[in-house]
């Protein structure tokens, strides 16, 4: 992946557990966002953290940041069937003088009723 | 609802053939996209624009080419398909300044048989 690397690449949990997506990047943004995508449709954007912004919260998503480590993590809480889909990190970076929204390579989140 | 919508939905076409895949946006959004993903895998940036008579090549190689003439419309045409061109394509925009959110449409399903 041009940006980084997600990990893990799938992960199935019981409904009710939280699960944790990370995200780790390469160059140095602005912000960094979250988006969901259900399977075989368009994503949906979920949240966004500045570079300035440590951590931040939305309903059951707390996503956090760590620029040192050019690294966000992506959380859900209790966790529901609903929530089964695959989740991308996205930051827009420069390349040759041009702004591109590039994306990772998502987690395949299954949660199991 | 993201309004931004993309026809067809799906396609399924023979080799050789010339396609355009529609996408429009009722947004007033200056930057557009478009992605290529294979199922379960990521997203690769195929091409965007900035504005009106804007177009790019984004990270991946493709054969395709786009046009913008108006600031809602960003087709994608295909001169002669096939069946390397089997894939999802996802269309998305965003505002050009303010945030960075890009919606997305709900992508063609392309089959080239």
């Amino acid at each position: 992946s041009q940006q980084g690397e997600e990990d893990p690449q799938a992960l199935s949990i019981q409904e009710g557990e939280n699960a944790t997506m990370n995200c780790s990047y390469k160059t140095s943004i602005n912000n960094l966002q979250w988006y969901r995508q259900n399977s075989g449709r368009g994503l949906v954007h979920l949240i966004l953290i500045r570079s300035n912004e440590r951590e931040k919260h939305s309903g059951r998503l707390r996503v956090t940041l760590d620029t040192s480590k050019k690294s966000s993590s992506l959380l859900i809480t209790a966790s529901r069937a609903a929530d089964t889909a695959s989740y991308f990190c996205a930051t827009v970076i420069l390349i040759q003088g041009a702004q591109k929204l590039v994306f990772g390579q998502g987690t395949r989140l299954t949660i199991n009723p | 609802e993201a309004d931004i919508y993309q026809t067809p939905r799906y396609l399924v076409i023979g080799t050789g053939k010339k396609i355009t895949l529609e996408c429009s946006q009722t947004m007033g959004h200056d930057k557009m996209y478009w992605y290529q993903q294979d199922p379960g895998m990521e997203l690769h940036l195929i091409h965007y624009s900035y504005g009106v008579n804007s177009t790019e090549k984004g990270d991946l190689s493709s054969e395709s080419t786009v046009s913008r003439i108006r600031t809602e419309h960003f087709p994608l045409t295909l001169e002669s398909a096939r069946p390397s061109h089997t894939s999802q394509y996802l269309c998305a925009s965003s505002e050009q300044t303010g945030l960075p959110e890009a919606f997305f449409g709900q992508g063609t399903r392309l089959t080239v048989v």
